[in-house]
């Protein structure tokens, strides 16, 4: 079975950093695109860029551009999203999914708290 | 970037067919044939409805297709059943980025 698994809740403070991870399995991880997408009450689905494993090329949305950073260890077949100081409007669920035009295979979900 | 506009609710009883609008622009679903939906239960993730415009995957039904026409895709739901009670998403390719709709909530009456 294609599935992605991503990493447990997290609740954090203004400030502090994450790490988040996305594990795909059942199928050639490294040969395809991972996407990460944020979702919010008010904003709805956000694209923020994806990953491509073979070459780790990677782009970001502009909204995104230098808020986040997103990476990828295919010798483990994962995928990762990170921030180096979290913010209050960062709290939302993060998807990873795969694919380049659309995306078929979705994550879990991880959701992140940021609250003092 | 804006998000593509979508209606915000759309109700029908079982058995009907319903349309959703998805509205961009020229850079966007009136530029490419890269438009996709896709489905949402409470607390669940996103699933992959319609890719390419129009083409379904494997072990999605029949009763959901889709259409593009100049800047504005639409997704159809033909004999409406209880269990496509959801909010429905399109996303659209645009150079080096990509753009999701504002969602729909669907009702089944």
């Amino acid at each position: 079975e294609v599935q992605l698994v991503q990493s447990g809740a997290e609740v954090k403070k203004p400030g502090e950093s994450l790490k988040i991870s996305c594990k795909g399995s059942g199928y050639s991880f490294s040969s395809r695109w991972i996407g990460w997408v944020r979702q919010t009450p008010g904003k709805g689905l956000e694209w923020m860029g994806f990953i491509y494993l073979v070459d780790s090329d990677t782009r970001y949305s502009p909204s995104f551009q230098g808020q986040v950073t997103i990476s990828a260890d295919k010798s483990i077949s994962t995928a990762y999203l990170q921030w180096s100081s979290l913010k209050a409007s960062d709290t939302a669920i993060y998807y990873c999914a795969r694919g380049y035009y659309y995306m078929d295979v979705w994550g879990n979900g991880t959701t992140v708290t940021v609250s003092s | 970037q804006s998000a593509l506009t979508q209606p915000a609710s759309v109700a029908g009883s079982p058995g009907q067919s319903i349309t959703i609008s998805c509205t961009g622009t020229s850079s966007d679903v009136g530029g490419y044939n890269y438009v996709s939906w896709y489905q949402q239960h409470p607390g669940k993730a996103p699933k992959l409805m319609i890719y390419d415009v129009s083409n379904r995957p494997s072990g999605v039904s029949n009763r959901f297709s889709g259409s593009k026409s100049g800047n504005t895709a639409s997704l159809t739901i033909s004999g409406l059943q209880a269990e496509d009670e959801a909010d429905y998403y399109c996303s659209s390719y645009t150079s080096n980025n990509r753009v999701f709709g504002t969602g729909t909530k669907v009702t089944v009456l």
